[in-house]
């Protein structure tokens, strides 16, 4: 069974910080692995979709990177800002069939400016 | 387009009651799924919806059902309620065939007392 694991839990840091957050599933084999975002009282925003074949995605200040054979992604945030202030789930998606996500339990970010 | 409409957003329950919840996806998906996040077991995926057919389960017990109309309009019944069904429900819905790129709506946030 698809175990992910996400640390930290919460993390709260000044604006402007560079930050890591960390990702990592128990089955290594082929998944896709996306990362969301979680306004409180609201639901998820995809953030960023690795494919199974490659290796990272950026889009503005985000950067997803994938290591499937040690069973890790991380997520980098330059440049924090008060906005950023959400939690953040990854999710590991077997390829084939149907799109049935294994969630992280995220990590609640607070920027504080 | 309008996204993702759930109702009610909140609802509180007494044990042993039933509740149905109602998801309205973005116009022009057929693709419906309901996820419940606790704190406890994070975000789980409960079952999806595609052109009124069931396609898939989570791992939940019998309590736990729903339907999707011709409209795409997708209902979730929890029948005989228990404390641990307190949670936070959401509803994706997805214009792809495999049900992914999935939009989220906000939630239905039931307690049950």
């Amino acid at each position: 069974k698809q175990e992910v694991t996400q640390i930290p839990a919460a993390l709260s840091v000044p604006e402007g910080e560079n930050l890591v957050l960390n990702c990592s599933f128990t089955d290594s084999a082929i998944y896709n692995l996306q990362w969301f975002r979680q306004d409180p009282g609201k639901g998820l925003t995809s953030l960023l979709l690795i494919q199974s074949s490659q290796r990272e995605q950026t889009s503005g200040r985000l950067n997803a990177s994938l290591d499937k054979s040690s069973g890790r992604s991380t997520l980098y945030i330059a440049a924090s800002q008060p906005g950023d202030s959400a939690t953040y789930l990854c999710a590991v998606i077997p390829l084939g069939g149907s799109y049935i996500p294994t969630f992280g339990r995220g990590t609640s970010l607070i920027v504080h400016p | 387009k309008a996204g993702v409409t759930q109702t009610p957003r909140y609802l509180i329950k007494t044990r042993g009651q039933q509740v149905t919840l109602s998801c309205s996806p973005i116009s022009g998906h057929r693709s419906v799924s309901w996820y419940q996040q606790t704190p406890g077991q994070g975000l789980q995926f409960l079952f999806e919806y595609f052109s009124e057919t069931q396609r898939n389960k989570g791992n939940f017990p019998g309590r736990f059902s729903g339907r999707q109309f011709s409209n795409s309009r997708s209902e979730m019944n929890v029948s005989t309620l228990e404390l641990g069904d307190s949670a936070l429900y959401l509803c994706a819905s997805s214009s792809k065939v495999d049900g992914r790129e999935q939009y989220f709506g906000p939630g239905t946030r039931l307690t049950v007392t």
